[in-house]
């Protein structure tokens, strides 16, 4: 099994500029989740969905869109970048909350 | 204050001694999952637990629901263990995992 797959793993990005983080998971989850981490501080949500065609905001969502087309793929959007949105980004996926939780390796954003 | 409490922020030992690192919660849980994230920041599940104690090599994981309470322990540390170690729940009444801020653990040779 791939597990939960991001892509890009790195990129800079220049102030306005828009792009799409991926992320895809094989093992049939419902639930999926998108995480900020800055340096030195723990997760923040970002958007969450419970199934296709269902999305939700998390604590942190602005400037950020996201879609859940598919069982699979939750992409989350970036529109108009700006340096606070420097950081690096987890998707994770899971059957439900009580069940274990499967991180992507993570994408690392800079906003210059 | 934070839903999830996690305590010590960071924490250094030295090679072989026992470590706890202690979870706080204030909400209703369906379960609490023991987290670590490696310096290259890869994060990989531990433990999730709904009641009890849990045990994988070294490492344990105990919970008290009445108290609202977990605490990971890892026995005979390794310097192969320093990482950051991150508490969460997922929420009876919703569909989030809520994250603690994690501890930081170092483990000198």
């Amino acid at each position: 099994n791939a597990g939960v797959t991001q892509t890009p793993k790195f990129r800079i990005l220049k102030i306005g500029q828009s792009m799409t983080l991926q992320c895809t998971q094989d093992m049939n989850h419902n639930y999926m989740y998108w995480y900020r981490q800055d340096p030195g501080m723990g997760l923040k949500l970002i958007y969450y969905s419970v199934g296709a065609g269902i999305t939700d905001k998390g604590e942190v969502p602005n400037g950020y869109n996201v879609s859940r087309s598919t069982t699979e793929d939750f992409p989350l959007r970036l529109e108009l970048a700006a340096p606070s949105q420097t950081s690096v980004y987890f998707c994770a996926s899971t059957l439900n909350t009580g069940n274990t939780i499967y991180f992507g390796e993570g994408s690392w954003l800079t906003v210059v | 204050k934070n839903e999830v409490e996690q305590s010590p922020q960071n924490l250094t030992a030295q090679e072989g001694e026992f470590i706890t690192i202690n979870c706080s919660y204030s909400v209703g849980i369906s379960a609490l999952h023991w987290l670590q994230q490696h310096p290259g920041g890869g994060i990989v599940s531990l433990f999730m637990l709904s009641s009890g104690k849990k045990k994988h090599g070294r490492l344990i994981a105990t919970i008290n629901i009445q108290e609202k309470h977990s605490s990971l322990h890892i026995t005979a540390s390794h310097p192969r263990d320093s990482a950051v170690y991150i508490c969460a729940v997922g929420e009876t009444s919703g569909s989030r995992l809520t994250f603690g801020e994690g501890t930081q653990l170092t483990v000198n040779p």
